[in-house]
């Protein structure tokens, strides 16, 4: 199986900050990547797919870039909302997607 | 609008069965694949397994392989997962998900239900 490994595990940033989150996987996944947000006692929310494409209705704050084996989540200006956690998702794998550990984002 | 509901968890003994259901609307249920992720109380989400629409492709989790089993029904716009010899390990939040790009496994989910919990206790 594809192994999705995270970094960092906890971010601690203030409103208005640039934050970049890191996921790395154990092979390629092409372009097959997704990140969703999920806040406690919530469903995730689908923000970004195949590593850059915005999901309908998400701010234009965040953005998705890499493939291959490298992805980063940046939201570009942190706003109150956006705390939460973040997972990233391969659906490559031959039909066997697989999630990252999740990033906690947290306020400084 | 898209809504998918689940339903079916509970409390049960370990080595117990169970089947969870995923009602879905406001899309055509039959053109897309499915998906089931679970969320152990404090932990990350973990994808579980994944139907095609239309039942050519099944995959599994390696600690759930041989004991779940999912299947849909397109005439009822429903998802299942049919859960045998269940561990205190398979406690968790159960989401169903999808209705990402039609005809194809390879999506992601931009559509989510409540999700429905199972405790798997003595």
């Amino acid at each position: 199986d594809i192994l999705m490994t995270q970094s960092p595990s906890t971010l601690s940033a203030s409103v208005g900050d640039r934050v970049t989150i890191t996921c790395r996987a154990s092979q390629s996944v092409s372009i097959w990547l997704a990140w969703y947000q999920q806040k406690p006692g919530r469903a995730p929310k689908l923000l970004i797919y195949k590593a850059s494409a915005l999901e309908t209705g998400v701010p234009s704050r965040f953005s998705g870039s890499g493939s291959g084996t490298e992805f980063t989540l940046t939201i570009s200006s942190l706003q109150p909302d956006d705390f939460a956690t973040y997972y990233c998702q391969q659906y490559s794998g031959y039909s066997l997607y697989t999630f990252g550990q999740g990033t906690k984002l947290e306020i400084k | 609008q898209v809504q998918l509901v689940e339903s079916g968890g509970g409390v049960v003994r370990p080595g117990k069965s169970l089947r969870l259901s995923c009602a879905a609307s406001g899309f055509t249920f039959t053109t897309h694949t499915m998906q089931w992720v679970r969320q152990a109380p404090g932990m990350g989400l973990e994808w579980v397994a994944l139907i095609s629409h239309d039942e050519t492709i099944k995959s599994y989790k390696d600690s759930v392989k041989g004991r779940f089993t999912v299947s849909r029904d397109n005439s009822m716009n429903t998802l299942y997962l049919q859960m045998n010899s269940l561990t205190a390990e398979d406690t968790a939040i159960y989401y169903c998900a999808g209705a990402g790009e039609p005809w194809t496994t390879i999506t992601a989910a931009p559509y989510w239900g409540q999700g429905t919990l199972v405790s798997v206790s003595s």
